[in-house]
């Protein structure tokens, strides 16, 4: 079974350009989540979806970061104009049950996509 | 604000030696917790969850956790130089509909042969 991937691994622009970032969870996972790493600091969540629908996107630092995920299956995050602070690795990570066992499932990671913006 | 706090490390032990890795929280209402090892420029691969106070045993690892104190820690027997990693601590600050991980610093741990 194909883990969580993520497109692309690297990314490196300029200040002021747009980025797309991609997530292709598990197959048959509903719940997709995004995450975001900057250097030297902890994993911070961005947001949850469940299948297409946006269920918690209170980690979302600015209206510069938009999240899609339609048709439930894969998710892109848009980073429109991007900032030197955005710099960092973003994970997604997929779970398969939701509902009431929602607070036990495994979130599964993506390796991540590295931007760089200059 | 809800945190998790970790030692960041590094933290070395010789081969064959328990590891243990410590991590507390914030959010007294936390109600499950997860073991993440991370390898450098890797993604962050589950190793164990718990969810209820005790010890969690899994191969040579166990999880402990103390939601009375607020703490749950990792121990991992036999070290071996490939559990050489970051292990990142994350606790479910999600409600009853969601989950939002809040992630601890991790700690760096070296196993030295």
């Amino acid at each position: 079974e194909a883990g969580v991937t993520q497109f692309p691994s690297h990314s490196v622009i300029e200040k002021g350009q747009t980025v797309t970032l991609r997530c292709d969870p598990i197959s048959g996972h509903d719940n997709l989540y995004w995450y975001r790493r900057v250097m030297g600091k902890e994993i911070k969540f961005l947001l949850h979806f469940v299948k297409e629908s946006k269920q918690d996107e209170s980690g979302m630092p600015n209206n510069r970061f938009l999240a899609e995920r339609t048709g439930g299956t894969y998710s892109t995050l848009k980073v429109q104009p991007a900032e030197l602070e955005d710099s960092g690795v973003y994970f997604c990570a997929s779970s398969q049950d939701g509902g009431l066992a929602v607070l036990t499932d495994t979130q599964y990671f993506g390796p991540g996509t590295r931007l760089t913006v200059l | 604000q809800k945190e998790v706090e970790q030692n960041s490390g590094p933290l070395s032990v010789p081969e064959g030696a328990i590891a243990s890795l410590n991590c507390t929280y914030s959010d007294r209402g936390s109600q499950s917790f997860f073991w993440y090892r991370q390898y450098s420029g890797k993604s962050p691969e589950l190793i164990m969850s718990i969810y209820s106070n005790g010890d969690k045993e899994d191969g040579r690892f166990t999880a402990q956790l103390n939601k009375a104190s607020q703490y749950v820690s990792l121990l991992i027997r036999d070290s071996q130089p490939s559990d050489s990693a970051t292990y990142l601590c994350a606790v479910n600050a999600g409600d009853n509909y969601g989950q939002n991980f809040v992630f601890g610093p991790g700690t760096r741990l070296s196993v030295l042969p």
